[in-house]
């Protein structure tokens, strides 16, 4: 069964650590997308990679960095947490017949 | 339907009834768009897809129907099913080189038993 796995469900940081989301495909797929979930909001897009070592920013990437080192994965990373940035994380990873997402991660930043 | 804002658009839906949920989408020059269900505490889960060279497209309980003139897209569920509850998305592939899919803000549907 083909999947992207994120490692963590839940997750509770203090305002000010650094942060690290991991995501891990099997699928051999060449794009891999974070996306954070907010009520009402849908899914924005944070940063997203074509190829291993390439990245792109999407519509939310203050705050925030990527990491491509390898194909299968797509570590999203929060410099330096804060409040506002506790939400659902997506990631998700595609080729020509559409995205497959992970489960999610449930970040709380108190 | 889908819109702008910090509600979540939600339908409710007796069970064994039909559902129609709409999304309005924003680029003329898409080419691809897909529906997918989030169920709670679970990431989006494909459901149906069309190209923009179809009206409407069948699968297993579900259709979706597309009108490029008012660039609208609706998924019907017929017969809905209390396993049907969750929150539905649609996305457009804007076909403008490698841009990623554009979602909605999603519809949270509710069938009541």
């Amino acid at each position: 069964d083909v999947k992207v796995t994120q490692s963590s469900r839940y997750l509770v940081k203090r305002t000010g650590e650094k942060v690290f989301l991991e995501c891990v495909q099997d699928m051999d797929h060449e794009n891999m997308f974070w996306y954070r979930q907010d009520p009402g909001l849908g899914l924005r897009l944070i940063y997203f990679s074509y190829d291993v070592k390439m990245k792109e920013k999407g519509d939310i990437p203050e705050g925030y960095s990527v990491s491509r080192e390898k194909k299968e994965r797509f570590s999203l990373i929060l410099e330096s947490a804060s409040t506002n940035q506790t939400s659902m994380y997506l990631c998700a990873s595609s080729d020509a017949y559409g995205y497959t997402f992970g489960s999610g991660t449930r970040l709380t930043v108190v | 339907g889908e819109s702008v804002g910090l509600h979540l658009p939600t339908l409710s839906v007796q069970e064994g009834d039909n559902s129609i949920i709409n999304c309005a989408y924003s680029n003329s020059a898409s080419d691809y768009f897909i529906w997918y269900k989030q169920e709670s505490g679970k990431g989006p889960q494909f459901i149906i897809d069309i190209r923009s060279n179809m009206d409407k497209r069948q699968g297993q309980r579900v259709t979706v129907l597309l009108n490029k003139t008012v660039k609208h897209l609706s998924l019907q569920i017929a017969a809905t099913q209390p396993g049907d509850s969750a929150v539905y998305f649609c996305a457009e592939n804007p076909n403008s080189g490698n841009t990623p899919l554009v979602f909605g803000k999603g519809t949270r549907l509710s069938v009541i038993a």
